[in-house]
């Protein structure tokens, strides 16, 4: 079964610069949510979209942006990139709000 | 992940059965969810029970919820080295469509 794709894998930036990470959903999900994962950490809730529009909002910085395109893949900008954003950056879609969730592999990126 | 919590660590040797723990605080949770993360990986969902039921098996997995004590266990029979793994307990709430994830047990499995 077709599973959610997140592209880059892995990223290495320098601090300062910015990124654009990808969630490509699982085919008819409507529901995108990212999550940012530190080392040795639980994930933490950035910010999900159903339908295109943004429907909840979390720890996410002022830095940071995102939006989900009308074929529902979504995409999470960071910019002014700092030290602490490296993480594991994960994308999760579901069919509707409050089903379940299903993760994709995670970006891992590092800020030098 | 300060409102799910979750111990740490659990040893166990292969064959016998694993025990996860899982405590949550917020009584109007939905869905209360398994996921398993290796090392470097994803997080795969493993199982997840809703908060009217009290009990969910699944082949291995067993799922029980103790919605008076705001409990959660995940009890996989007959444990093999391959479920070595970080085990996450995540809760959704009402209306809303997040997760929120405890720390993480850490599984690990002898031979």
């Amino acid at each position: 079964a077709a599973g959610v794709i997140q592209s880059p894998r892995h990223l290495i930036k320098e601090k300062r610069e910015t990124a654009t990470l990808k969630c490509y959903p699982i085919p008819r999900h409507d529901t995108v949510y990212w999550y940012q994962q530190g080392p040795g950490q639980d994930p933490q809730f950035l910010i999900s979209f159903y339908e295109k529009m943004q429907s909840d909002k979390g720890s996410i910085p002022d830095r940071f942006s995102a939006q989900q395109f009308s074929d529902y893949h979504s995409e999470l900008n960071m910019s002014s990139l700092e030290l602490g954003d490296s993480a594991l950056y994960f994308c999760a879609s579901s069919l509707g709000i409050q089903e379940t969730q299903y993760f994709g592999p995670g970006t891992r990126l590092l800020v030098l | 992940g300060e409102d799910v919590e979750q111990s740490l660590f659990l040893s166990v040797r292969e064959g016998d059965s694993s025990v996860i723990n899982c405590t949550y605080t917020d009584s109007s949770s939905t869905y209360l969810y398994w996921y398993k993360q290796e090392p470097g990986a994803g997080l795969q969902l493993l199982t997840y029970i809703f908060s009217n039921m009290d009990m969910k098996q699944d082949q291995r997995l067993t799922v029980l919820l103790n919605k008076k004590d705001k409990h959660l266990s995940l009890r996989i029979a007959d444990t093999q080295t391959g479920d070595s793994a970080i085990y996450f307990c995540a809760e959704s709430i009402g209306g809303y469509s997040t997760l929120t994830f405890g720390k993480g047990t850490m599984l690990l499995v002898s031979p």
